[in-house]
């Protein structure tokens, strides 16, 4: 997706091994997401940015950190990950006055 | 993997029909709702917004409704095309809020 681009696209990973994902955007706006989406779930809100070092949980936040020290970027942090964090990871970002969101393409991260 | 299509309610339609997608919503505060479509493998994409001092948009062969007594918004998609095939789903926002809740979606199926 123009403007946001998520790394890796996807990831095999280990029981109690730290991963991280990160979302880079180039449209410079101030309000950065993470989100889950599994099989009968919505897309659910893990941690959001909304500016540099400014961060705040989502609905499903436990197991998981964020940090953005630049605007363009916003990092998810699984510090140990369990297999109950495989799923499919979705960053956006929004500009406020806006409302929409632009989504990135996503990483599907596998936990065994 | 699981797509996320699976478990969701199915809609399929013969290529050319109309399709209408239907979203129920539980928070009488909300007063912006969003349409997006996801294709496999995608991240969602906005298609069509509606405030709710609307009750009619359209767009490029897409209208959404909004009715507000019962809480209600709906997706019309004219002349339905194979490339149509997504989950579509809502989302709303409540007044004050710049963080959406997003419903489960609708997997549309389109026949050739």
């Amino acid at each position: 997706d123009a403007g946001i681009t998520q790394s890796p696209r996807h990831k095999v990973t280990e029981t109690g091994t730290p991963v991280t994902l990160r979302c880079h955007q180039t449209e410079n706006h101030r309000y950065m997401y993470w989100y889950r989406q599994d099989p009968g779930h919505g897309l659910r809100l893990i941690h959001y940015s909304y500016g540099v070092k400014d961060t705040d949980k989502g609905e499903v936040s436990d197991g998981y950190s964020v940090s953005r020290s630049k605007t363009e970027d916003f990092l998810l942090t699984l510090e140990s990950a369990t297999s109950s964090q495989t799923s499919v990871y979705f960053c956006a970002i929004s500009e406020r006055d806006t409302y929409g969101y632009t989504f990135g393409s996503g990483t599907r991260l596998t936990v065994v | 993997g699981e797509s996320v299509g699976l478990h969701l309610p199915t809609l399929s339609v013969q290529e050319g029909d109309n399709s209408i997608i239907n979203c129920a919503y539980s928070n009488s505060a909300s007063d912006y709702f969003i349409w997006y479509k996801q294709e496999s493998g995608k991240g969602p994409q906005f298609i069509i917004d509606i405030r709710s001092n609307m009750d009619k948009r359209q767009g490029q062969r897409v209208t959404v409704l909004l009715n507000k007594t019962v809480k209600h918004l709906s997706l019309q998609i004219a002349a339905t095309q194979p490339g149509d095939s997504a989950v579509y789903f809502c989302a709303e926002r409540a007044g004050g809020s710049y963080i959406p809740t997003f419903g489960r979606g609708t997997s549309l199926i389109v026949h050739p």
